[in-house]
């Protein structure tokens, strides 16, 4: 079992709706809980960090995470072509842990 | 947020020469830096764990020979690629931890080093 699952995707939403995107993690002792976004061919680039059970608004985005389920995931609202990227989910313990991504597609 | 440079951002070298790449924390000290691997359409694969004034930490497969990694200061860190062949181009990142973040600790990127060994 994979320490941190995301599915690979793609994810496709039109413009200016939802997406959502989901991450589970295996090691209940995981404290704090990270969302990248990375562009095809650059490198990662955190939007989104958690640290408690709930919702963390920041703009379009919305991180929520439940610990007792074990999972965190991102909602980006009025999704724009911009945001297609693959996202990364990352979890941290002893060290930052990464998902295998979710590829977005907003189509206009 | 905190600032990581690579350089350089990209390199093409002949099979059998060895590469350099630089990494540096521009804002804040890095105790720990780490170097990543990424194929293309392949998630992120963590190389090694570098931490200043002590020698770094290995993944499991990476060869310590071959992936020289030296973090001499603070706010540098470098990943030497012995006797490149074509089997190691890749897209090489590298992150920082600021340490100031204590538990929350969080990972800062580099914009990533792309090397192509003909």
């Amino acid at each position: 079992q994979k320490e941190v699952e995301q599915n690979s995707g793609p994810l496709s939403v039109p413009e200016g709706a939802i997406a959502s995107l989901n991450c589970t993690y295996s090691d209940r002792g995981s404290q704090s809980f990270f969302w990248y976004r990375q562009y095809s061919g650059k490198s990662p680039e955190l939007i989104m960090s958690i640290y408690s059970n709930g919702d963390k608004e920041d703009g379009r985005f919305t991180a929520q995470l439940n610990k007792a389920s074990q999972y965190v995931s991102l909602l980006i609202r009025d999704s724009q072509p911009s945001d297609s990227a693959t996202y990364l989910c990352a979890v941290n313990l002893h060290m930052l842990t990464f998902g295998g991504g979710t590829r977005l597609m907003v189509k206009p | 947020g905190a600032v990581v440079s690579q350089h350089p951002s990209w390199v093409i070298c002949k099979s059998g020469t060895s590469v350099k790449i630089e990494c540096r924390s521009l804002d804040f000290q890095a105790t720990t830096m780490f170097w990543y691997r990424q194929f293309p359409k392949q998630s992120l694969m963590l190389m090694a764990t570098s931490n200043e004034g002590s020698k770094a930490t290995y993944e499991q497969g990476v060869e310590k020979d071959k992936f020289l990694i030296n973090h001499a200061s603070l706010t540098l860190s470098t990943l030497t690629v012995t006797s490149a062949h074509p089997e190691d181009s890749s897209f090489y990142i590298c992150s920082a931890r600021d340490p100031l973040a204590g538990v929350r600790d969080t990972q800062y990127f580099g914009p990533g080093t792309r090397l192509t060994v003909l």
